[in-house]
């Protein structure tokens, strides 16, 4: 199993361009989350999903829209990227059932450098 | 509010002997997860330990063990027999039991971690 995994590691976009992280998982979990990680800080809620289909806000959603239209992947998109977002982007999975349903599993991080 | 202190924003063990990282957070439920976890260099977020609030044994794995005290919202990690590759940010998080909070599902919340340097 690859467990959860990001595409891309790293991409430098200029301000106002676009662009969609994607989130894999294997483990047939049903529920995703979007982090962004700013130095200094620790781990902050973008969305999250738990289920194919449903989509919801977490603590830090302005500027981003998901999608999670199966139940394997989680997409998150930047319309029009701002400096602000200059970030690394973690995306994480529960099983949400049996024992340690709450353990989140974590992919290995994209970092966005926004110019 | 719920949120997560972790106090010593850095902190520094010679090798083979005993740390303690402190954390404290802030929730008015009572049955929830907490977590530590490991961030080396390499970015990953690696688990560490994992406490259910509703357990009063401290959770140890191998070198690894808490301290949890409900009452004080208190969650310290001990690291005995320090090694370098223990040299890593550490964050202290919880989370709230599924379908059982009216908030977010299950989301982590996170504390701005602590760097731990491991000296030969």
């Amino acid at each position: 199993n690859a467990g959860v995994t990001q595409t891309p590691k790293f991409r430098v976009l200029k301000t106002g361009q676009s662009m969609t992280l994607l989130c894999a998982q294997d483990m047939n979990h049903e529920y995703m989350y979007w982090y962004r990680q700013d130095p200094g800080m620790g781990l902050r809620l973008i969305h999250y999903s738990v289920g194919e289909g449903t989509t919801a806000k977490g603590e830090v959603p302005d500027g981003y829209n998901v999608s999670r239209l199966k139940k394997q992947n989680f997409l998150l998109g930047l319309e029009s990227a701002a400096p602000s977002q200059t970030s690394v982007y973690f995306c994480a999975s529960i099983s949400g059932t049996g024992t340690f349903q709450e353990t989140q599993y974590f992919g290995p991080g994209t970092r966005l450098l926004v110019l | 509010a719920q949120t997560v202190t972790q106090s010593q924003p850095e902190m520094s063990v010679q090798e083979a002997e005993t740390v303690t990282l402190s954390c404290t957070y802030d929730t008015s439920e009572s049955n929830y997860y907490l977590f530590w976890y490991k961030q080396p260099p390499s970015r990953q977020m690696i688990l560490v330990i994992r406490q259910e609030a509703y357990k009063q044994q401290n959770a140890t794995e191998n070198r690894f063990s808490v301290n949890f005290q409900k009452a004080a919202k208190s969650f310290s990690l001990k690291i005995s027999d320090s090694q370098l590759g223990d040299t890593a940010m550490y964050f202290c998080a919880f989370s709230h039991p599924l379908m059982n909070y009216g908030g977010s599902q299950g989301n982590l919340i996170f504390g701005k971690g602590t760097k731990l340097s491991v000296k030969p």
